[in-house]
């Protein structure tokens, strides 16, 4: 099956600078890799997604990368703000009906 | 977005209840959800994944006659804890897959904190 590898499980910036987090994944027919984010007590947010016909896409500050070849994507988060502070896993998939398989999370902390 | 929804948000039982845990896709028809269950500082664990009509396909280690789950109709999958130990308090949280186009996506539900005294 399916498994995702996700680093650095730990990640403190500063406010303004960018943050990368880094995913890996196992199974050459995934084809949706989504984002979330996850504050202390809630649920985890859509915050971002692409599919694999996409190599890249971007709303606002916040990016994803994809490399089908090496089966990595990227979550690149510019200009950051302490409001980012939170977890962030990623997970991939390769049927919207078949359970989504997560990374470990980034806890991601910005420095005001 | 599509909304799910979860009740109770919190639940305090004593060790030997059976608590029920409602997931619900408010605006939109869910034929798969799924159920996991989140420990402190850590990731989402997959639980089972529940078919409307059909039953629950539960992950290995994950005990079935414990973690009940019914998916009654479209926009309703529940979870009962039965009989309900310390080491059963957790984070729960179901998601609701909905079609979107071609595709399909899952949205989270606020999440059920399980408290087992």
């Amino acid at each position: 099956g399916e498994n995702v590898e996700q680093h650095p499980s730990t990640l403190s910036v500063q406010e303004g600078d960018s943050a990368v987090i880094k995913c890996t994944y196992s199974d050459s027919a995934s084809n949706y890799f989504p984002w979330y984010k996850q504050e202390l007590g809630k649920r985890p947010q859509l915050i971002i997604d692409i599919r694999s016909n996409v190599g890249e896409k971007k709303d606002q500050r916040i990016a994803v990368t994809l490399n089908k070849t090496a089966k990595h994507f990227s979550l690149h988060i510019t200009e950051t703000q302490p409001e980012d502070s939170a977890v962030y896993f990623c997970a991939a998939i390769n049927s919207g009906n078949t359970p989504l398989v997560f990374g470990k999370g980034t806890r991601l902390s910005v420095i005001a | 977005g599509a909304v799910v929804s979860q009740h109770p948000s919190r639940v305090i039982c004593k060790s030997g209840t059976s608590v029920k845990i409602e997931c619900r896709s408010l605006d939109f028809q869910a034929t798969t959800m799924f159920w996991y269950r989140q420990f402190p500082k850590k990731s989402l664990m997959l639980m089972a994944t529940s078919n409307e009509g059909s039953k629950a396909t539960y992950e290995q280690g994950v005990e079935k006659d414990k973690f009940l789950i019914n998916h009654a109709s479209l926009t309703l999958s529940t979870l009962t804890v039965t009989s309900a130990h310390p080491e059963d308090s957790s984070f729960y949280i179901c998601s609701a897959s909905r079609r979107e186009g071609s595709t399909d996506t899952q949205y989270f539900g606020p999440g059920t904190r399980l408290t087992v005294l």
